[in-house]
């Protein structure tokens, strides 16, 4: 059941715009997005529901398409601080009260 | 501020030699997790704790173990390390547990060497 994320790496020149894609396989009640900077913990970007709730940083774009259980990320204007790993991590059920289950990542690199 | 704090940052071990990585917690959060975390990998749940009600993933070794004494400390225990387990554990906690859509609060991680 771990959600699969696309692509698994990309490079982006400062300025540049880039989608991060999640999809699972199984009914989703939220999807949670997370960027890890190397050697350091993950750090919370933000909460999708279904419903349409929305939990986050204001800088921060992303959507949820319920029906296709798809998640993604949208990084407009990258700056060099926007390099790490990303990863989605689902909550399924109706209530999705089960723990996180995180996608592969995605690793993104800003260059100057 | 409040945070998840976890002791200590390094820990080198020998093959074998029993180890316990701590994580406390000043949110008052009703739930904490372990996740195991290799090296370009998605972190991965070891176990969680709600309230004090433990629950096991189904796939992690017997030789980890934990403890919550109480709301604010989780103890990760290594029964006997083996080279597979050098990883980085990160501990993270949230509010709740039973409706989903809480946002995890991440230590910074202990990275475990296993020599």
């Amino acid at each position: 059941q771990q959600p699969v994320q696309s692509p698994q790496a990309v490079i982006l020149r400062e300025g540049e715009d880039a989608v991060i894609n999640c999809s699972s396989s199984k009914a989703l009640y939220s999807v949670h997005w997370y960027r890890q900077k190397h050697g350091e913990a993950p750090v919370f970007l933000m909460i999708l529901l279904k419903g349409g709730e929305q939990k986050g940083h204001e800088k921060i774009s992303a959507s949820f398409n319920e029906k296709k259980q798809q998640s993604s990320l949208y990084l407009t204007a990258s700056q060099l601080s926007y390099s790490g790993t990303y990863f989605c991590g689902t909550e399924i059920g109706s209530s999705g009260n089960t723990p996180l289950v995180f996608g592969k990542g995605t690793r993104l690199s800003v260059i100057a | 501020d409040a945070m998840v704090i976890q002791n200590p940052r390094y820990q080198v071990t020998q093959f074998g030699k029993p180890v316990t990585l701590s994580c406390s917690q000043t949110l008052n959060h009703n739930v904490m997790y372990w996740y195991q975390q290799k090296s370009s990998q998605a972190p991965k749940l070891l176990f969680h704790y709600y309230d004090k009600d433990f629950n096991n993933e189904a796939d992690t070794p017997d030789n980890f173990q934990s403890r919550r004494p109480n709301t604010s400390f989780c103890f990760l225990d290594i029964r006997s390390p083996g080279l597979g387990d050098a990883a980085m554990y990160l501990c993270a906690t949230s509010r709740d547990l039973r409706r989903g859509g809480n946002e995890q609060f991440f230590g910074p991680g202990t990275r475990l060497t296993v020599l």
